[in-house]
């Protein structure tokens, strides 16, 4: 059962314009929410959070954005630019889900393809 | 600046043969964490580690095993190797702490691209 969805493998947006990447979640004990990029053959890389008591986060051309009833967030990129083209993979945390490690659950990740 | 070092960034091995991962952290992380990521199925995780020599199982353990005998190094194992192992393999860490919004967030290793033939 997958309890963080993003349901497009892929977007493709023109350089400049407003990238919005989907997450949608099942589990209502999740209380905080990340997004990574990966680019190929690198790890990925931290690049933006949300507490649940929020709504919103922004950082720079970064916006997350938090819909608790829906249980529903995107991160929205603007401008979009070439570099951010990538992997972005949304993950949510229950802080209290067994096995003693704070594990983070991982959407499958949506390919981002900035054209130009 | 901190960091979660892979040994290898890619690895080519037999079938059958035992291969060794190995990760080091230098951010005294409590947690560390290896996953390995496929196309069209994203990070899954494979073993995690809470604590010097405690490990658990995580979605896809079957064919691995790994080794915490140190609070900096988590290591990844594979018994025998298999074609179906050819993956992207990364490793993680994070600070720890149940509860604690803050210590979520994990640091990621460069990944090993191991490919069994």
């Amino acid at each position: 059962d997958q309890q963080v969805k993003q349901n497009s493998p892929s977007l493709s947006v023109q350089e400049g314009r407003i990238s919005i990447l989907n997450c949608d979640y099942t589990n209502s004990m999740f209380d905080y929410f990340l997004w990574y990029k990966k680019y190929p053959a690198e790890g990925p890389t931290f690049l933006i959070s949300i507490s649940s008591i929020k709504d919103k986060n922004e950082d720079g051309r970064f916006t997350v954005f938090l819909n608790k009833s829906a249980k529903h967030l995107s991160l929205h990129i603007v401008p979009s630019q070439p570099g951010d083209s990538a992997v972005y993979f949304c993950a949510a945390a229950d802080p209290y889900s067994g096995g003693g490690a704070d594990g983070l659950t991982f959407g499958k990740g949506t390919h981002l393809i900035i054209q130009p | 600046d901190v960091k979660v070092t892979q040994s290898s960034r890619y690895l080519v091995k037999r079938t059958g043969e035992k291969v060794f991962l190995e990760c080091v952290q230098d951010m005294d992380h409590e947690n560390m964490f290896w996953y390995r990521q496929d196309p069209g199925l994203g990070l899954r995780l494979i073993y995690f580690s809470y604590d010097v020599k405690m490990k658990e199982k995580g979605d896809i353990p079957e064919g691995y095993s790994v080794s915490r005998e140190k609070k900096e190094r988590f290591s990844l194992i594979l018994e025998s190797a298999s074609t179906n192992q050819t993956s992207m393999y990364l490793c993680a860490s994070s600070l720890g702490g149940r509860g604690l919004s803050t210590n979520y967030g994990y640091t990621f290793g460069s990944g090993t691209r191991l490919t069994v033939v």
